[in-house]
């Protein structure tokens, strides 16, 4: 069974750094891409960009890039998304999906980590 | 980069029919995908490709497109569709991901 297995709620003061983890299981980690998608609450879902193990080429919107950095640790099926400094604003659940082939078709996604940043 | 617009939310009496659409450039040269979310949940993989449902998901729901526009259509709508309905498609360059806004059905 495919998992994608997400880190527990983070709570931050603004300015400090955040790592939040994606573990995969039940299939090969290396031939899917990672997805990160963020949803401040009550909000839509927002692609913030995405990694590849086969090439660990990482591609993100315009509007996340420079803020957010993807990574991955392919010796213990794991993505990242961490922040070097985070801003209230930065508060919302972020899921990690994988995408099946088709690039922007996200067939299972992570349950979701909760990011709450507040001074 | 292209945008996907959804209507903000749409209802269906119990049992009809009902038709969510998502417009976008991209969505001409590109597939759609649809994702439902309930409320306190990860988004759920509905339709993909042409009109392709993940196992486990209800025939009642069905894809279509038309130039520009994608549908969604739930055929018999049951109480527990009520949700958050998202498109989502490669940009115009093909490199990135775009998403919908979303709606929200609402099951009368």
């Amino acid at each position: 069974e495919v998992q994608l297995e997400q880190s527990g709620t983070e709570v931050k003061k603004p300015g400090e750094s955040v790592k939040l983890s994606c573990e995969g299981s039940g299939y090969t980690f290396s031939r899917y891409s990672i997805h990160w998608v963020r949803q401040m609450p009550g909000k839509g879902l927002e692609w913030m960009g995405t990694i590849d193990p086969r090439n660990s080429y990482s591609n993100y919107s315009p509007f996340f890039q420079g803020h957010v950095t993807i990574s991955l640790d392919q010796s213990i099926n794991t993505a990242y998304l961490q922040w070097s400094s985070v801003k209230a604003s930065d508060t919302a659940m972020y899921y990690c999906a994988r995408s099946s082939g088709y690039y922007s078709l996200l067939d299972y996604w992570g349950q979701g980590t909760l990011l709450l940043v507040s001074s | 980069s292209a945008e996907l617009t959804q209507d903000p939310a749409v209802s269906v009496a119990l049992g009809q029919t009902v038709r969510i659409t998502c417009q976008g450039d991209s969505l001409g040269k590109y597939y759609a995908t649809w994702y439902q979310q309930k409320p306190g949940q990860a988004p759920v993989l509905l339709i993909y490709g042409e009109n392709n449902r993940p196992s486990g998901i209800p025939d009642r729901f069905s894809g279509s497109s038309s130039g520009n526009t994608v549908s969604l259509t739930i055929t018999g709508a049951q109480a527990e569709d009520e949700a958050d309905y998202y498109c989502n498609c490669r940009d115009s360059s093909g490199s990135l991901v775009v998403f919908g806004g979303g709606t929200k059905l609402t099951v009368l």
